[in-house]
């Protein structure tokens, strides 16, 4: 199964802040990279696809870039609503995993 | 827009059985893979299987093989998810996921609002 590992796994960060969430495969996936929000009791909002495809409706501060096997979330300026545990996921190929989660608090 | 709504919290004594409904809603059925994703308490993210629809081709992860079936209902749009031999490490919320795909990509694009199963004696 091909691992994926996330750093860091947990941040404090103010409103406004710059944060980078990175996510690491154990082998090559190209850019079949998927990259999900959760909140607290709720089921994963897909942000972003193919490694930096914008999902409809998801707000241009996300943004995703890489390709191989290293990838990396970026939010451009933390607002409230971004405070929740991001997950990267590999569709490359079955089973499909995901990293063990960032979880982003307020500092 | 399409809807996923699961069926409700379960509660099951360890070695038997659970099966959970995903009623589509809203979109085309038929045509779209439908998988399930499982989160223990406190955990990450865990892929089971998928199923598509139409024809009924499944995967399943080999950590599920033997124990997990995934079916579909063209019929009422509705997927199910049945794991057996139940543990207390089957303690999880489980959520169905809808497959958006194309070239290059394969992603989970709407989720079903997730079905709490506890495993207890």
């Amino acid at each position: 199964d091909i691992q994926m590992t996330q750093s860091p796994s947990s941040l404090s960060a103010s409103v406004g802040d710059r944060v980078t969430i990175t996510c690491r495969a154990s082998q090559v996936i190209n850019t079949y990279l998927n990259w999900y929000q959760q909140q607290p009791g709720k089921a994963p909002k897909l942000l972003i696809y193919a490694a930096s495809t914008l999902q409809s409706g998801v707000p241009s501060r996300f943004s995703g870039s890489g390709s191989g096997t290293d990838f990396t979330l970026t939010i451009s300026s933390l607002q409230p609503e971004d405070f929740a545990t991001y997950y990267c996921h590999q569709s490359y190929i079955t089973p499909w995993t995901f990293g063990q989660g960032t979880k982003v608090e307020i500092k | 827009q399409v809807q996923l709504v699961q069926s409700g919290a379960e509660v099951k004594k360890p070695g038997s059985s659970v099966k959970i409904s995903c009623k589509a809603s809203g979109g085309t059925f038929s045509s779209a893979t439908m998988n399930w994703v499982r989160q223990a308490p406190g955990q990450g993210l865990e892929w089971m299987g998928r199923i598509i629809p139409i024809g009924g081709t499944r995967n399943y992860s080999q950590k599920f093989q033997g124990r997990l079936t995934i079916t579909a209902d063209e019929a009422t749009s509705t997927a199910y998810m049945e794991l057996n031999s139940l543990t207390s490490d089957d303690t999880a919320v489980y959520y169905c996921a809808r497959r958006r795909g194309g070239h290059n990509y394969d992603a989970f694009d709407i989720w079903g609002q997730g079905t709490m199963v506890t495993v207890s004696s």
